[in-house]
């Protein structure tokens, strides 16, 4: 069954550490995205990218890091920098052909706690 | 700066009645406006686009209405059904291709 396939559903994170949230797709996507949800806000993107080894900052990056070493896979690492990480993550691809970000699949998110 | 703005964050109807979502945007270069469905603790899922050529597209009980002399898009589900009691996210792009998302609409069918 194809889909994305973002782990793990709920995560905890003390102050000062770093965590990593996985995605992984097996849709044959070239482009994938990382979005943020907050309470009473729209999904905010993170990063993007639309081919191996290459990625983009999108609108509130400062404080996550990402890389795309393999096309299936496009991690999440939300730093220490980030001062205000508790929030939903919402992970998407777009298949080949489709201009970027349109009609993007997503995965079911992971929901970061900081405590 | 929101670019993307769905003004009403929650919507009641019954059962059977038609739900009209509003949703509107500030940036003239979009010109492909999706709207999405979204359920507590999962993904998004895409339910209807409209590009800026169209000003109505149909499928099934949803229609997307795009005006875009107002900047100015509507979504319309006739008749309304309790499957359909989700978020409603409005999404638009432009020439960089980047999905902006509004708020988000949360529609309650009454049975």
């Amino acid at each position: 069954d194809g889909g994305i396939t973002q782990s793990p559903k709920y995560l905890f994170r003390k102050e000062g550490q770093n965590v990593t949230l996985s995605c992984e797709q097996n849709l044959n996507h070239d482009a994938m995205y990382w979005y943020r949800q907050d309470p009473g806000q729209g999904l905010r993107l993170i990063y993007y990218s639309q081919i191996v080894n290459d990625f983009q900052k999108g609108d509130i990056a400062e404080g996550y890091s990402v890389s795309r070493e393999k096309k299936e896979s496009f991690p999440l690492t939300v730093t220490s920098a980030q001062k205000n990480p508790t929030a939903f993550y919402l992970c998407a691809s777009s298949p080949p052909g489709q201009s970027f970000g349109t009609e993007a699949f997503f995965g079911q998110g992971t929901r970061l706690t900081v405590v | 700066d929101q670019q993307v703005k769905q003004n009403s964050p929650s919507l009641s109807v019954q059962e059977g009645r038609i739900s009209i979502l509003n949703c509107d945007y500030t940036n003239s270069m979009f010109d492909y406006f999706l709207w999405y469905k979204k359920y507590p603790a999962e993904g998004p899922t895409f339910l209807i686009s409209i590009s800026s050529i169209k000003d109505k597209n149909e499928d099934g009980r949803f229609t997307v209405f795009l005006n875009k002399s107002a900047k100015h898009l509507s979504l319309h589900i006739v008749p309304s059904q309790p499957g359909d009691s989700a978020v409603y996210f409005c999404a638009a792009s432009g020439n960089d291709y980047k999905l902006s998302f509004g708020a988000g609409t949360t529609v309650t069918v009454r049975a």
